[in-house]
């Protein structure tokens, strides 16, 4: 069954600094891959997607996410965090399960940023 | 705007007693989810319809109902015999998978 972990539950780093998300995924073919944001006593909102072409790929509020298939990753990057990036960051996969294509997410990273 | 509303935000229940979460989009999307999120336990599905009239058990069925009368809507009862029913739900639709997921704004339940 198709899966998703992220290793990392909860991570700290200073305003300004880079940031990388670990997301692992367990697929056969090539996966549709998936990061979204959720801000407290929000919904999630979605940063961005893969499922074909450059594995490198750019979402919204400066992040983008590397495919590596040799690696059965997509860590999520941003080059300079901001305050407001504070949030719970998911890492999601479509898999077939109960006979229909869903999302299937990993257990999320809660991201804190220091002053 | 196209969207997704959850109502209400807030929602407190007496133990015992059925309540309904509102979940309506506007988006024209065939299929529609339910989630339940605790603290550290990430999202757990409930319940999923990918057309209207028809619905399917998730991971976490026990203790809730839905109906799909119509596309548009996807309202959840959570039962007296949900035995903790205090967490937040998602509501989520989408038109194709490879589009990923639109969330509402979830409704916190707790039981008082």
């Amino acid at each position: 069954a198709q899966s998703v972990t992220q290793p990392d539950i909860h991570i700290t780093v200073s305003e300004g600094a880079s940031l990388e998300l670990r997301c692992n995924y367990s697929y056969g073919a090539t996966p549709y891959l998936f990061w979204y944001v959720q801000s407290p006593g929000q919904g999630l909102q979605l940063l961005l997607k893969y499922f074909s072409g450059d594995t490198l790929v750019q979402g919204i509020k400066g992040f983008e996410a590397e495919f590596k298939r040799s690696q059965s990753s997509f860590n999520l990057r941003k080059p300079s965090v901001h305050w407001s990036d504070a949030a719970e960051y998911f890492c999601a996969v479509v898999g077939l399960s109960g006979g229909y294509n869903k999302l299937i997410f990993g257990a999320g990273t809660r991201l804190a940023v220091h002053p | 705007d196209g969207g997704i509303t959850q109502s209400p935000k807030y929602l407190f229940r007496k133990e015992g007693q059925n309540v309904t979460l509102s979940c309506e989009q506007n988006l024209n999307h065939d299929a529609m989810y339910w989630y339940r999120q605790d603290p550290g336990q990430g999202l757990r599905l409930i319940y999923y319809s990918q057309i209207v009239n028809d619905f399917q058990k998730g991971d976490i069925a026990e203790g809730y109902s839905v109906s799909r009368e119509k596309k548009e809507s996807f309202p959840l009862t959570v039962t007296s015999a949900q035995k903790n029913p205090t967490a937040f739900y998602l509501c989520a639709s989408s038109s194709d998978i490879v589009r990923g997921y639109t969330f509402g704004s979830g409704t916190r339940l707790t039981v008082v």
